[in-house]
């Protein structure tokens, strides 16, 4: 099976904290993918990366940055952590169609 | 407008009823997903289909690709079946796999 694990399940940050968000896959796929996910907006995708080294921007990548030194692992970066980054982030992998999802981290930041 | 459309956004049904959870989109697709969520949890692969149908247990997914339109159909639902249910789409010609999701289903399912 599948697995992708996320580093936290919840985080509480503190405005303008540069917060890392972990994300491993076991399955050696090439595509990497985080979204966040709001109410009444449903999933949205943040930025992913196809390759080690290679990242394209999402629909809504402002605030966020990302790396990919291993193919393995993909990490969400909040430069500066904003009270409208609370939500719910969700990383996800993927070697054709199907994604397979982590369980996701729900950050707070206050 | 979305790409995805849902329908409905909430549904509310008793336990051993039939549910149907439609979805239609806008663009060619190459493959479609359902996807389940549970309150609290990680999403969960229901079915990737790109023509047809395919079924899991009380799980039927399908799809009319003239129509742009596919179903997900649960046959005596039960109370864990209770969770948002979302559906999601390649679009032809797109690359890296990308998906555009709709804005989910919330399922109740009352004993």
């Amino acid at each position: 099976d599948v697995k992708v694990t996320q580093s936290s399940r919840y985080l509480v940050k503190r405005t303008g904290e540069k917060v890392f968000l972990e994300c491993v896959q076991d399955m050696d796929h090439e595509n990497m993918f985080w979204y966040r996910q709001d109410p009444g907006l449903g999933l949205r995708l943040i930025y992913f990366s196809y390759d080690v080294k290679m990242k394209e921007k999402g629909d809504i990548p402002e605030g966020y940055s990302v790396s990919r030194e291993k193919k393995e692992r993909f990490s969400l970066i909040l430069e500066s952590a904003s009270t409208n980054q609370t939500s719910m982030y969700l990383c996800a992998s993927s070697l054709t169609f199907q994604q397979f999802f982590g369980p996701g981290t729900r950050l707070t930041v206050l | 407008k979305n790409e995805v459309e849902q329908s409905p956004q909430n549904l509310t049904a008793q336990e051993g009823e039939f549910i149907t959870i439609n979805c239609s989109y806008s663009v060619g697709i190459s493959a479609l997903h359902w996807l389940q969520q549970h309150p609290g949890g990680g999403i969960v692969s229901l079915f990737m289909l790109s023509s047809g149908k395919k079924k899991h247990g009380r799980l039927i997914a399908t799809i009319n690709i003239q129509e742009k339109h596919s179903s997900l159909h649960i046959t005596a639902s039960h109370p864990r079946d209770s969770a948002v249910y979302i559906c999601a789409v390649f679009g032809r010609g797109g690359s890296n796999y990308k998906l555009t999701f709709g804005k989910g289903t919330l399922l109740t399912v009352n004993p």
